[in-house]
């Protein structure tokens, strides 16, 4: 069965210091893994992804995610937040090996970045 | 925007109403979704569309029935519908199944059924 896992529901930061939020995944084989962002009000709007390839993936707005294939997790990352990154975050999944395209998502991770 | 639109944004409904929800999108897709996303849930995949054949349905109650015209445009049509269904409804839509490619969303329907 495939699944993710965001074990965080609120993370806090302050502005201009480093942000992480985190995700792990089940899935049969190996993965294609996506990061989505929410607004209030707003669908989702992609922000990287992973299908293969560096583990390191970098994405929109300054984010990037790490691949770690042992710890079966794809933790987002920012160097800098800023109070605008505040938002709603899903991680995502998808096994390559399954012929659907469904994409299992995480319950999402709050960002609240303080000033 | 992300080429997706949705209609209405908002929806308040009684149980004994039908009502229908509208996506298009204006990216040449060819896969179109519809999503139901409730709060500290994960996103539930309703239905799923390639090339306008229905390729999932999961185990989505009948009050809840899809329709897919085109490559450009997703109904979702509701009717006696239950309070537990009060969520965002959100469409969706890739350049096709199965795929690698990211999903773009539109930006929901709230839907409140009272």
């Amino acid at each position: 069965a495939q699944s993710v896992a965001q074990p965080e529901d609120q993370v806090n930061v302050a502005e201009g210091n480093p942000l992480t939020v985190k995700c792990t995944y089940s899935v049969s084989g190996n993965p294609y893994l996506f990061w989505y962002v929410q607004y209030p009000n707003r669908g989702l709007q992609f922000l990287l992804k992973y299908i293969t390839g560096d583990n390191l993936v970098k994405g929109s707005y300054g984010f990037e995610a790490e691949f770690n294939k042992s710890q079966t997790s794809f933790h987002l990352k920012k160097p800098s937040a800023l109070v605008s990154d505040s938002a709603l975050y899903f991680c995502a999944v998808r096994g390559i090996q399954t012929g659907a395209n469904n994409l299992f998502f995480g319950t999402g991770t709050r960002l609240t970045v303080i000033p | 925007e992300t080429g997706v639109t949705q209609t209405p944004r908002h929806l308040v409904m009684g149980m004994t109403n039908k009502k229908s929800l509208k996506c298009e999108q204006h990216l040449g897709h060819n896969a179109m979704y519809w999503y139901k996303q409730s709060a500290k849930k994960p996103l539930e995949l309703m239905f799923v569309y390639n090339f306008k054949e229905q390729t999932e349905n999961n185990s989505v109650p009948s009050r809840f029935s899809p329709e897919c015209p085109n490559s450009s445009h997703l109904f979702l049509h509701l009717h006696t519908l239950q309070p537990e269904d009060s969520a965002l409804y959100l469409c969706a839509s890739s350049p096709s199944v199965p795929s690698a490619n990211e999903q773009y969303f539109g930006p929901g329907t709230r839907l409140t059924v009272t």
